[in-house]
């Protein structure tokens, strides 16, 4: 059964240091999206991609974040500077053309600790 | 106003009972859909049940089924015969937007953590 793949599974990094969580989404899915978790709390949505462009962002969404679609398969997000704050579960989802009627998919999810 | 609301904190059934986790929501939109995602301990979001709000039936899957009621804006998980498994916290959430406005941006409840005991 085909998946959204997540790395690395955890990640922990020194505040004010930029960190690359990485995603791969179901290969013939076209809307992508990047949610948090802080522990504890509800799932937020931080940003969603379409046509290799942006498509709706959150007000978490700020400058320090940035999200990319390199290639083909892999979908990126970038935290240029990391805080205390960003320690959260970071989840990537996928979704079919017609995402208002399907399921995201949810990958793994990456733990991230900022020390 | 909060989007998306589960009450209930925390739940406990009897394994092969069956339970029922609240959410109600709140829209403008006529277009939505309705998700319920299962979170085990060990963090992964397992898609359970989808509901349109133009779907006439109530979804069910499995074990699983969703009493929408529109008019009281509310989308209810029962889970029947309750598994040890089962024991996981349990999101409520929506999409909305029609028209091409909506690029499917999930907002979720604040979840309910359900324990079955043997």
């Amino acid at each position: 059964e085909p998946e959204v793949t997540q790395t690395p599974s955890h990640q922990v990094t020194q505040m004010g240091q930029e960190v690359i969580l990485r995603c791969v989404p179901i290969s013939n899915h076209l809307y992508f999206y990047w949610y948090r978790q802080i522990l504890g709390q509800k799932v937020e949505f931080l940003v969603s991609f379409y046509n290799n462009e942006i498509s709706e962002k959150s007000e978490i969404f700020d400058d320090q974040f940035s999200v990319e679609r390199p290639d083909g398969s892999n979908f990126t997000l970038k935290i240029r500077s990391t805080k205390l704050e960003d320690s959260a579960m970071y989840f990537c989802a996928s979704s079919a053309a017609s995402p208002m009627n399907t399921e995201a998919f949810f990958g793994q999810g990456t733990r991230l600790t900022v020390v | 106003a909060q989007k998306i609301t589960q009450t209930q904190p925390g739940m406990f059934v009897q394994e092969k009972e069956a339970v029922t986790l609240d959410c109600t929501y709140d829209t403008s939109d006529q277009s939505y859909g309705l998700f319920w995602y299962k979170q085990p301990s060990s963090g992964e979001m397992i898609f359970l049940i989808y509901q349109g709000s133009y779907d006439e039936q109530n979804a069910t899957e499995g074990r699983y089924s969703l009493n929408f009621q529109k008019a009281r804006k509310s989308a209810n998980l029962v889970i029947s015969a309750s598994q040890l498994g089962d024991s996981a916290m349990y999101f409520c959430a929506m999409r909305e937007g029609a028209g091409g406005t909506s690029y499917g941006k999930l907002t979720f409840g604040q979840g309910t953590i359900l324990t079955v005991h043997p």
